[in-house]
């Protein structure tokens, strides 16, 4: 079952602007994650933002994290063409018991191009 | 190096025949993943493994069989009974510390 939904399906945008995507999810997490895929390769592991955590920020990259409204963001800032890849939001789902099952749900990506 | 390793790249295959998709991770990862990825779509988990000896069904596991016999190893097959066998797979996995997902870079599976 889909839980993340990327917003919006594509995104264009020129070099040194920056970049939002948006996820929102359905059910309680203990962490949401961002990953980035560039075209037929695997997913690498961008950063990760904890349910008691509401923004964290790695390099040029800032995600928020709003449980009550159960959505995410990630923000690139100042744009490089390398950055153009496909950007997944995964959320690791709480049990019933609180925990883990350690299972992963991916949504469908958002694609950015980045344009020189 | 330390990584995920998937092999091949590209596999094709005839309608009818069974075929394994090879995943091998020297991260000392406990849990490993395989999912399927089609055009512009998200990923699907079909099976996943916490420890050696032990794997759960994800949610498109009809048509497919794994096994983990090796920390090391989750090899995938893709049976005949699998409708629609055409994807991209990727393999991950992960430590119990952190559920981040180290990928694979993935085998291309076209079946004609």
């Amino acid at each position: 079952s889909q839980q993340g939904e990327e917003d919006p399906q594509a995104l264009s945008i020129q070099e040194g602007e920056n970049a939002t995507m948006n996820c929102s999810y359905k059910t309680s997490i203990n962490n949401l994650q961002w990953y980035r895929q560039n075209s037929g390769r695997g997913l690498v592991h961008l950063i990760l933002i904890r349910s008691n955590e509401r923004e964290k920020h790695s390099g040029r990259l800032r995600v928020t994290l709003d449980t009550s409204k159960k959505s995410s963001s990630l923000l690139i800032t100042a744009s490089r063409a390398a950055d153009t890849a496909s950007y997944f939001c995964a959320t690791d789902p709480r049990t019933n018991s609180g925990g883990s099952n350690y299972k992963l749900t991916f949504g469908k990506g958002t694609l950015l191009t980045v344009n020189p | 190096d330390g990584g995920i390793t998937q092999s091949p790249k590209y596999l094709f295959r005839k309608e009818g025949q069974n075929v394994t998709l090879s995943c091998e991770q020297n991260l000392n990862h406990d849990a490993m993943y395989w999912y399927r990825q089609d055009p512009g779509q998200g990923l699907r988990l079909i099976y996943y493994s916490q420890i050696v000896n032990d794997f759960q069904k994800g949610d498109i596991a009809e048509g497919y069989s794994v096994s983990r016999e090796k920390k090391e190893s989750f090899p995938l097959t893709v049976t005949s009974a699998q409708k629609n066998p055409t994807a991209f797979y990727l393999c991950a996995s992960s430590s119990w510390q952190s559920n981040e997902q180290y990928f694979g870079p993935g085998t291309r599976l076209t079946v004609t």
